[in-house]
């Protein structure tokens, strides 16, 4: 059972497209996050929710835009694709919202922009 | 804001041998210390994490990392190196009353036969 999956695993696109990535988890926890992850591996916060409130909103174009429907499930929206936007985005989520709560990851999504 | 440092971009080491990856943060405070492990194509896995107590902690796969405060350090070691271990470790680090964690910037290891 993947306890944190994410779709689609890869996505290729153009310049100026609107896409989403879908994230689930089903370990029961009550915060959800998005991070970046650039070609030098760098990983940055991108959102967070906690019981599908906001709790962390980092400097991120408005063009991308987080969704909570509920607690397992945290949507990504990315309006007008631009080719810096290319990078792998990892969900996670973690019982509580400090800092002290471990994280449990999925396995990313690659998104190419053409 | 604190800020972590991994200092060793890329490591090699021999299968067999012992492994030693570097973390520094800059923190006033004890803060939450987190060591991470990614394998090619998936996402972090939690190796291990220090909040308070023994400045020695284990973790899965064989891992352990210490706390040295004087040192601003939490290092993680390993006695025998497997072919397996070879992945990208991140050393992470929250502030106690926040809600994130900083990354550092990673080290890959690389392990030769």
């Amino acid at each position: 059972d993947t306890a944190v999956s994410q779709t689609p695993k890869y996505l290729v696109t153009q310049m100026g497209n609107d896409k989403s990535i879908k994230c689930e988890q089903n370990l029961g926890h009550d915060t959800m996050y998005w991070y970046k992850q650039d070609s030098k591996k760098f990983l940055k916060i991108m959102f967070s929710y906690n019981n599908k409130e906001l709790i962390i909103n980092e400097t991120v174009p408005n063009r991308f835009s987080p969704k909570s429907p509920d607690k397992a499930h945290l949507n990504l929206h990315i309006n007008s694709l631009e080719l810096g936007d290319s990078a792998v985005y990892f969900c996670a989520s973690s019982q509580g919202q400090g800092a002290g709560q471990p994280q449990h990851f999925g396995d990313g999504t690659r998104l190419s922009i053409l | 804001a604190q800020s972590v440092t991994q200092p060793d971009i890329h490591i090699t080491v021999s299968e067999g041998a012992s492994l030693e990856l570097r973390c520094n943060y800059s923190y006033g405070a004890t803060p939450y210390l987190f060591w991470y492990v990614q394998s090619p194509g998936q996402g972090l896995q939690l190796l291990l994490k220090y909040f308070s107590g023994d400045t020695l902690v284990q973790g899965i796969k064989g891992f352990e990392a210490e706390f040295k405060r004087s040192q601003s350090s939490f290092n993680l070691r390993k006695p025998s190196v497997h072919w397996s271990d070879a992945a990208e470790y991140f050393c992470a680090v929250g502030e106690v009353g926040d809600y994130k964690l900083s990354f550092g910037a990673g080290t890959t290891v690389t392990v030769r036969a």
